[in-house]
């Protein structure tokens, strides 16, 4: 299926410091990205849709000052966790939209590894 | 609406089978299923559209009710390998975003 990554895999930061987490698709083009956290034995809880060139669109109950979602090209979306707390400390997760996925012909959304978020 | 899961967990043998199903309140366009394991991101397994198609992935296949807003995913002969906790997520139109069930977590023992 369609590759789509995500840096960094893991960090470790300090209560009040930002962390920026980037979701690039690799072999196709996205204009639509998906954030996600989980929680340890959760579903995926969406938190915002990320629309090229323009607005996010964040679900309810989501900060959009505190978690910043920048999609800049095609290709890359990234979402920047700004002010970071212990509470913030999660499993954050992007998704691309591919609205015609070779492999399945059909719109398919294709999930990055993930990034393992702690803050002390 | 957060479609249901069931069952929530399910342990097999190696070769035996399963069945998962999903279940949506609301009319459903498209049902996507996929599989994550321990401290991964979930992998896409198969895409089922209303017509109430069925699809079939090695011994992986999956049907979709749409008068009854269901879908269920079959696994025959289960591997090692099928272990990991499998969602579905169901879209309401062609281009809507998912909406994740809670997931169920299947494990696979020799």
């Amino acid at each position: 299926g369609a590759v789509v990554s995500q840096h960094p895999s893991r960090v470790i930061c300090k209560s009040g410091t930002s962390v920026k987490i980037e979701c690039r698709s690799l072999d196709f083009q996205a204009t639509t990205m998906f954030w996600y956290r989980q929680f340890p034995k959760k579903s995926l809880m969406l938190m915002a849709t990320s629309n090229e060139g323009s607005k996010a669109t964040y679900e309810q109950g989501v900060e959009k000052d505190k978690f910043l979602i920048n999609h800049a090209s095609l290709t890359l979306s990234t979402l920047t966790v700004t002010s970071a707390h212990p509470e913030d400390s999660s499993f954050y997760i992007c998704s691309a939209r591919d609205f015609f996925s070779i492999w399945t012909g059909q719109e398919t959304q294709y999930f990055g590894p993930g990034t393992r978020l702690l803050v002390l | 609406q957060q479609p249901v899961q069931s069952p929530q967990a399910v342990i097999l043998r190696e070769g035996e089978d399963a069945v998962i199903n999903c279940s949506s309140s609301k009319a459903l366009y498209s049902v996507h299923w996929y599989r994550q394991k321990h401290g991964e991101a979930p992998v896409f397994l198969m895409i089922l559209l209303k017509g109430g198609e069925q699809k079939g992935h090695e011994k992986i296949s999956a049907s979709f009710n749409e008068k009854k807003q269901q879908s269920s995913l079959y696994l025959t002969a289960s591997q090692l390998s099928y272990s990991g906790t499998y969602f579905c997520g169901t879209g309401e139109t062609s281009g809507s975003r998912l909406t994740f069930g809670e997931g169920t977590q299947l494990t696979v023992n020799p």
